[in-house]
């Protein structure tokens, strides 16, 4: 079935830096734009990151550029999110979503705590 | 950035309809960017229900309806049932790195 798993959330101090995964099955990856979303605790939902299909187009969210890099291998079906230069606001689930102008596929989200 | 309002909640009973508004706060973020909703029940993932504005993906329930009009878009839930309890997000999508989330409406099954 359509699947996306994400990986490689955890506790990091403020400053520290993350590399989340995302692993898709079950669907062409490489026909597909992809997206990171992210939730902190309690709130709503705020979009991270795009990347097209060939990995040629990518956009970030304001507060997110310079720190944040998207990237993907659709060898192996995975799409990445670096975050570099934490804070403490950053703290949150980081989904992973299939971006159609619409995110009809999630994965479970990761969770990633800024704390010192 | 364009922002979307959402009322913080709204409530209805079982078999009631209600509808969640989604208003643009600038420009005409509504009526030019494709419009998504998503429910979340507590602690599980977002699911889509609506995109472009009205379109419902398979499987998704035809108790849900999406519309829109100027710049507002709405969400409504029929024949209301208490699986329907949760929150709700609409989204507003240019595709040219522009993708604004409402702040989410919590929806309660009296």
């Amino acid at each position: 079935q359509v699947q996306l798993v994400e990986s490689g959330g955890g506790l990091v101090k403020p400053g520290g830096s993350l590399r989340l995964s995302c692993a898709a099955s079950g669907f062409m990856f490489s026909d597909y734009y992809m997206s990171w979303i992210r939730q902190a605790p309690g709130k709503g939902l705020e979009w991270v990151s795009f990347i097209s299909s060939g990995g040629d187009t990518i956009y970030y969210a304001d507060s997110m550029k310079g720190r944040f890099t998207i990237s993907r291998d659709n060898a192996g079906n995975s799409l990445f999110l670096q975050l570099n230069s934490l804070r403490a606001e950053d703290t949150a689930i980081y989904y992973c979503a299939r971006d159609s102008g619409a995110f009809d596929v999630w994965g479970q989200g990761t969770m990633v705590t800024v704390s010192s | 950035q364009s922002a979307l309002t959402q009322p913080a909640s709204v409530s209805g009973s079982p078999g009631q309809s209600i509808t969640i508004s989604c208003t643009g706060t600038s420009g005409d973020v509504v009526s030019s960017y494709l419009i998504s909703w998503y429910q979340q029940h507590p602690g599980e993932v977002p699911k889509l229900l609506i995109y472009e504005g009205t379109k419902r993906p398979s499987g998704v329930s035809n108790r849900f309806s999406g519309s829109k009009s100027g710049n507002t878009a709405s969400l409504t839930i029929s024949g209301l049932q208490a699986e329907d309890e949760g929150d709700y997000f609409c989204c507003a999508y240019a595709g040219t790195g522009s993708v604004v989330f409402g702040g989410g409406t919590k929806l309660t099954v009296l």
